[in-house]
């Protein structure tokens, strides 16, 4: 089964407007963290937003907030006011467990976000 | 914030060679990096735990004599791909997280290597 679930492979949106990226995941571990990453088409790793499975209120980093749903086991990105630098592809992330530093992530298949002027 | 560096960034060589990544943790220390692989358009796939001072943890069905990796200090780790064939073509990316970082830190990510092998 995938961990991590992006069922939306690509997405467009009009400038200044928000847009939803959804994620889903899959985990048995009480503990674990959620990421959301942007990647522009040069190819580097940015870091947008950090989820904890124990924080109790939704993370949010300037434009980016995280919808998270741990019932339902969703971490959806909201971009808020959408710019063109934003189009690039997005990947939700989870590592599962405690935090020791020696987890690699599992990541979704991805998302690329077009942002149209 | 922490940096990653990789190098090179681009590799072009031909089937039969071998080629070696570098990845370094600039300002900090990192006991366990982790080096990826993503095919065009895809995902990005774990290949390998690199730990310091012992051996690489190997993702299934990923090949330790074909991608060896060496983490021989705390700042260091290389993938060597070894007698490159042109299906080794991809983009490699490490990370990293510092030892004793808070938990809402994420991994630190290299900028990546296009590796194309003619």
């Amino acid at each position: 089964a995938q961990k991590i679930t992006q069922t939306q492979p690509g997405m467009f949106v009009q400038e200044k407007e928000a847009v939803t990226l959804d994620c889903t995941y899959d985990t048995s571990d009480p503990s674990y963290g959620l990421f959301w990453y942007k990647q522009p088409s040069s190819g580097e790793m940015i870091f947008l937003i950090y989820q904890g499975s124990y924080d109790q209120q939704n993370a949010t980093e300037g434009r980016y907030s995280l919808n998270f749903q741990k019932a339902r086991k969703s971490a959806n990105l909201v971009i808020s006011a959408s710019q063109l630098g934003d189009s690039a592809m997005y990947f939700c992330a989870m590592r599962e467990g405690r935090d020791t530093g020696r987890r690699a992530l599992t990541f979704g298949s991805g998302t690329r976000l077009q942002v149209q002027p | 914030g922490a940096v990653v560096s990789q190098h090179p960034s681009w590799v072009i060589c031909k089937s039969g060679t071998s080629v070696k990544i570098e990845c370094r943790s600039l300002d900090f220390q990192a006991t366990t990096m982790f080096w990826y692989r993503q095919f065009p358009k895809q995902s990005l796939m774990l290949m390998a735990t690199s730990n310091e001072g012992s051996k690489a943890t190997y993702e299934q069905g990923v090949e330790k004599d074909k991608f060896l990796i060496n983490h021989a200090s705390l700042t260091l780790s290389t993938l060597t791909v070894t007698s490159a064939h042109p299906e080794d073509s991809s983009f490699y990316i490490c990370s990293a997280r510092a030892s004793g970082e808070g938990r809402n830190q994420p991994q630190h990510f290299g900028d990546g290597t296009r590796l194309s092998i003619l």
